[in-house]
């Protein structure tokens, strides 16, 4: 059974760099089947994609945050990870981690989602 | 980054049918952006309810249907239940990436 699951500080200061790292198990970051993703929810609001790395290391990030983003594999750790520079408190929210299926183009495995808080 | 419009809130009463749509602030959606339809509930991460337009994701009911109506894609519901009362979001895939309607949020009363 695949999963996937979130871990990283749940408080992160503004102006710093919120890094979180997804586990996968069941399957390996090197297949070429899919995207590894990561998507956030601020507090009430909708849903938001933020990017998603490729086996090969190419990624692919939203325009509105890819200045910031940083999507990166990390095989030896079965894991990839996300860096969102320069925070503020409009960053705060729930991070969920995410396995798109290529070629059908759809998220079929999510994490349970990690909250992050921006504040000093 | 091209915006994708879903209706903020719906309601249908238990046991009707209801149609959520999926639209963009320009053009029309068709399913070379392999419409797809997410679930949330509450507390709780998104499930997958309907992939490509129409396909429906494992273990889900064939009350949810999905298509193209018109210049739309579109959830349809046959036969709400309670449980169906959750938050809705639409996904187009573009080159630029995912990009996610704002939700309808459903109640069933």
């Amino acid at each position: 059974q695949v999963q996937l699951q979130e871990s990283g500080p749940g408080l992160v200061t503004p102006s710093e760099t919120l890094s979180l790292s997804c586990t996968v198990s069941g399957v390996s970051v090197t297949s070429a089947n899919y995207f590894w993703s990561w998507i956030r929810q601020p507090p009430g609001k909708g849903l938001e994609w933020i990017g998603y790395v490729y086996y090969t290391g190419s990624t692919n990030y939203n325009p509105s945050l890819k200045s910031r983003v940083t999507v990166s594999l990390d095989t030896s750790k079965n894991q990839f990870s996300l860096n969102l520079r320069s925070v503020t408190a409009a960053d705060t929210a729930i991070y969920y981690c995410a396995r798109f299926l290529y070629y059908y183009y759809y998220i079929d495995v999510w994490g349970k989602g990690t909250t992050v808080t921006v504040s000093s | 980054q091209p915006v994708v419009t879903q209706e903020p809130s719906f309601s249908v009463s238990p046991g009707g049918t209801v149609t959520l749509t999926c639209g963009l602030s320009s053009g029309s959606v068709s399913t070379s952006y392999y419409p797809t339809w997410y679930q949330q509930t509450p507390g709780q991460a998104p499930r997958t309810l309907i992939y490509s337009t129409k396909t429906r994701s494992s273990g889900v009911p064939d009350r949810f249907s999905g298509s193209i109506l018109g210049n739309k894609a579109a959830l349809t519901i046959t036969g709400a239940q309670a449980d169906d009362e959750s938050d809705y979001y639409c996904v187009l895939y573009m080159t630029s990436g995912m990009v996610f309607g704002g939700g309808t949020k459903l109640t069933v009363l």
